[in-house]
């Protein structure tokens, strides 16, 4: 099952900062957070990961809080085109230890409002 | 660079039928990924390799799904034979390596079978 919690929706409008939050209380000390979007027919998309630094490249930003326990993606100028399900994935260890596996969750459909 | 290819894009076939996907991961990638995306969910991971070797196959159906990656490059999803609930986008996606930096994993545009 996956490790995260998110809003099933959110509203944001064009030209706006979209927020998405993503609770992982159970994250553990090694493990990475992952996002990823999927636009609709389409395969998901990475978007950005951390471990407890706040990460920025030129999609997106990644806060991370210091206990860990949630973070947020920031969409800082959200176009029509941002439109998409959000997924944010705590990776993990599969079970023989060797190797990670990425665990998705149902994610966010974040609408893009003109 | 070139994507994840996946072929065909899209599959109809009758119960108890078999059907194959076949995957072209972006070269170099020495993960692979099999993933299954049924509507209004998230994927879920059936299979996972590394080179040619399976690392996580723990939720393949194994019954009536089967994977192989010959020679640790591309890969081909069978199932036989085909349930109603079968009926899913099939998603592959590579990585670059399992561990450290390059781990994320990139996505094919899909397969979708619709078994009637």
């Amino acid at each position: 099952d996956a490790k995260t919690t998110q809003p099933t929706s959110m509203d944001c409008a064009e030209g706006r900062a979209a927020n998405l939050p993503c609770n992982h209380s159970t994250i553990s000390g090694n493990e990475y957070v992952y996002w990823y979007r999927q636009i609709h027919s389409q395969g998901p998309q990475y978007i950005i990961h951390g471990l407890k630094n706040n990460e920025t490249n030129e999609m997106a930003s990644l806060i991370i809080t210091e206990d860990r326990k949630s973070s947020t993606l920031i969409l800082p100028h959200a176009t029509l085109r941002d439109t998409a399900v959000y997924y944010c994935i705590v990776r993990e260890t599969n079970s023989g230890g060797s190797n990670y596996k990425l665990t998705f969750g149902k994610g966010t459909l974040l609408t893009v409002n003109p | 660079e070139a994507g994840v290819a996946q072929s065909p894009r899209y599959k109809i076939i009758e119960k108890r039928q078999s059907v194959a996907f076949w995957c072209n991961p972006i070269s170099g990638h020495a993960t692979l990924y099999w993933y299954q995306q049924i509507l209004g969910q998230g994927p879920k991971l059936l299979i996972q390799f590394q080179n040619n070797g399976v690392v996580d196959d723990s939720q393949l159906p194994k019954d009536r799904f089967s994977a192989e990656r010959l020679k640790g490059v591309d890969s081909t999803l069978k199932i036989q034979p085909a349930k109603l609930e079968d009926s899913a986008v099939y998603l592959c996606a590579s990585s670059l390596r399992p561990r450290g930096s390059g781990t994320e994993a990139f996505f094919g545009q899909g397969t979708r079978l619709t078994v009637v």
